[in-house]
């Protein structure tokens, strides 16, 4: 398998600009979650899906940030309107289950917002 | 919630040994995970307990303490491509019953 595959690895947009990440999970993991790490609030969890159903949200900052699930192969995160403060690094990960405290990362998104 | 805490920072030489610790405190508890992370790459997994007692992967062991809210990872016989970040992270029944994961562990390996 070629593991949780995420673009673009880098993006460099403006404040106020419109801002999608794509993540497409290991075949067959039925929870997908997306994550954002900063220096300063380390690993955060933003959402995560269940059987492409939203499970838990409350990580999401505001309203700014969305994030769909329309298949169970591909899922997206959206900030609109971005701003410099979400400058980090969004990872998403999937996995098979909850019980074995295992989450396969994809290489994560470098967002600079200037 | 959740709170885990965790050394900000270890320094160690090639071939020593080097424990990692990690207190956490949590609702409820189901297990520790324990991830790397290299700079600009992504979190890899490591271990996982659920349990009481240590697990041992090759030159990496995980233990776990319920009682004491505590753990630990080790590493021995250090290498060089060891030196990353370490993160510990819980999973808690309660509320979102994802993964929390602490701040991390700057581990450098000098030679």
């Amino acid at each position: 398998d070629a593991g949780v595959i995420q673009s673009p690895r880098h993006e460099v947009t403006e404040m106020g600009q419109e801002v999608t990440l794509r993540c497409k999970p290991i075949s067959g993991h039925d929870y997908l979650f997306w994550y954002r790490q900063t220096m300063m609030r380390g690993l955060e969890l933003l959402i995560y899906f269940n059987n492409n159903v939203p499970i838990d949200d409350s990580g999401m900052p505001e309203d700014r940030f969305s994030a769909k699930m329309p298949n169970a192969s591909f899922s997206t995160l959206k900030i609109q309107p971005s701003e410099p403060r979400d400058s980090a690094v969004y990872f998403c990960a999937s996995s098979s289950t909850l019980n074995t405290g295992e989450l396969f990362f994809g290489e994560g998104s470098r967002l600079t917002v200037l | 919630g959740q709170s885990l805490e965790q050394p900000s920072e270890v320094t160690a030489v090639e071939g020593a040994i080097v424990q990692i610790n990690c207190t956490y405190q949590t609702s409820g508890f189901y297990g520790l995970s324990w991830y790397q992370q290299h700079d600009g790459g992504a979190p890899t997994f490591l271990s996982y307990n659920a349990l009481d007692g240590l697990e041992e992967t090759g030159r990496f062991s995980s233990f776990l303490s319920r009682s004491d809210s505590y753990g630990y990872l080790l590493l021995q016989e250090l290498q060089m491509k060891d030196s990353a970040s370490y993160f510990c992270a819980v999973r808690d029944y309660t509320g979102r019953r994802a993964l929390t994961f602490g701040s991390g562990t700057r581990l450098q390996v000098q030679p």
